[in-house]
């Protein structure tokens, strides 16, 4: 049983397109958050959500946004996409009172 | 803004050897983790440290923290090829902003370790 699980595992779409990354949870954390890793391996908060409050990191674009259907998914909408937004994104999730983050596998996405 | 530095960046060391990936955050936390990632991998949690003086130790590593010092280390026992990966330290800290009370993980930029046989 997976317990955070993206899909797609890979993307690849031109420029301009609109895109969504799906991610699914089943530990009943209250928290998930999506995470950019660049080239570099770099990682970056975009955004959390918690008990439908969301908190958005102030450098991620517009053409970003994340979409909560309920408290196990959290997925990712994107609007017209371009090259630097090439990246492997990462969903989370956590429960405070527990300590713990946990990862999904990642979406790598890559845009042409 | 909070800060996370990770020293060194790259490491290339050799089996059987010894060493201590350090860092340091600017800001005051409670929690500081310490997480693996293999080559086009997820992360995986090695350790989660909650208090001032904390030490943890799973085989071949072993984590600290100096709450005061705003510091960690990760040492490396007798390294072997296997524990070749990159090395991520992140702080979580809470959004004041937030009225859930929400955390979240600043991570450095990662520490790419290298065991040579």
């Amino acid at each position: 049983d997976t317990a955070v699980s993206q899909t797609p595992k890979y993307l690849v779409t031109q420029m301009g397109n609109d895109k969504s990354i799906k991610c699914e949870q089943n530990l009943g954390h209250d928290t998930m958050y999506w995470y950019k890793q660049d080239s570099k391996k770099f990682l970056k908060i975009m955004f959390s959500y918690n008990n439908k409050e969301l908190i958005i990191n102030e450098t991620v674009p517009n053409r970003f946004s994340p979409k909560s259907p309920d408290k196990a998914h959290l997925n990712l909408h994107i609007n017209s996409l371009e090259l630097g937004d090439s990246a492997v994104y990462f969903c989370a999730s956590s429960q405070p009172s527990l300590y713990g983050y946990t990862f999904g596998s990642g979406t790598r996405l890559t845009v042409v | 803004e909070l800060k996370v530095e990770q020293n060194p960046l790259f490491l290339s060391m050799q089996e059987g050897k010894n060493y201590t990936i350090y860092c340091n955050y600017s800001t005051t936390s409670d929690r500081l983790y310490w997480y693996r990632q293999d080559p086009g991998k997820s992360l995986e949690s090695l350790f989660v440290l909650l208090s001032n003086g904390a030490v943890k130790q799973e085989g071949r590593l072993m984590a600290s923290l100096d709450t005061k010092a705003r510091l960690s280390t990760l040492h490396i026992t007798a390294a072997v090829h296997d524990l070749s990966a990159t090395y991520f330290c992140a702080v979580s800290t809470v959004d004041i902003n937030s009225g859930a009370g929400s955390y979240q993980l600043t991570f450095g930029k990662g520490t790419k370790l290298s065991v040579i046989p």
